[in-house]
């Protein structure tokens, strides 16, 4: 999508394989975060999400963890499909206002 | 109609001209959302509306204007097209304010 940019940070992972992606959030006090997926030429597509009471939540093939002490968000994707390649990134927000989105990470899926 | 449509797909517009980018959601949603995306930047809010008849000002709101007259539009402005408006715009809408937002297809605009 245009979101991508020549700079943005790149993960390649082989198919099969699992993929990790990171985000720092900005925020101490952001309370509720999400990952979200665009495609080439798409909107974001919500993927999971997660708030800050949980360290943990699962989904098929994607789990999101959140460690509070260093602002820290991934996201695992087990078994990384061709289909999964695309431009991922987070999004942290206080009591629903103001989402602040970060750039993203660019995964690419090799055959 | 199935989640959020977006018109038009793209624009090529001279600048100093008037746009309106059009936004329509069929989920009932209460909140609705603009952005603006650059290359190498997220997504930047423009302006948001909590529900028909209020709207509110986003991080980068200047130059553009919206309406929310009902719950199903919620209609982007740019009065005077300037060339730094070049960008992806997504519309977005969620249940309430401050809940996951789920994004139109985009706009493409090109201001020259």
């Amino acid at each position: 999508g245009e979101s991508v940019g020549l700079h943005l940070p790149t993960l390649s992972v082989q198919e099969g394989d699992n993929s990790i992606i990171n985000c720092a959030y900005s925020n101490s006090a952001s309370d509720y975060f999400i990952w979200y997926k665009q495609e080439s030429g798409k909107g974001p597509q919500f993927i999971i999400d997660i708030r800050s009471n949980m360290d943990k939540r699962q989904g098929q093939r994607v789990t999101v963890l959140l460690n509070k002490t260093v602002k820290h968000l991934s996201l695992q994707i087990a078994a990384t499909q061709p289909g999964d390649s695309a431009v991922y990134f987070c999004a942290e927000t206080i009591y629903g206002q103001n989402f602040v989105f970060g750039p993203g990470t660019r995964l690419s899926v090799l055959p | 109609i199935a989640g959020i449509t977006q018109a038009p797909t793209s624009q090529i517009l001279a600048a100093g001209r008037r746009m309106t980018l059009r936004c329509t959601q069929d989920m009932r949603h209460n909140a609705m959302y603009w952005y603006r995306q650059d290359l190498g930047l997220g997504l930047r809010l423009i302006h948001y509306s909590n529900t028909a008849g209020t709207t509110g000002k986003g991080e980068v709101p200047d130059g553009y204007s919206v309406s929310r007259a009902n719950t199903d539009d919620f209609p982007l402005t740019l009065a005077s097209a300037v060339p730094s408006q070049t960008s992806v715009y997504f519309c977005a809408s969620s249940v309430l304010l401050g809940e996951t937002q789920y994004f139109g297809p985009g706009t493409r605009l090109l201001v020259l």
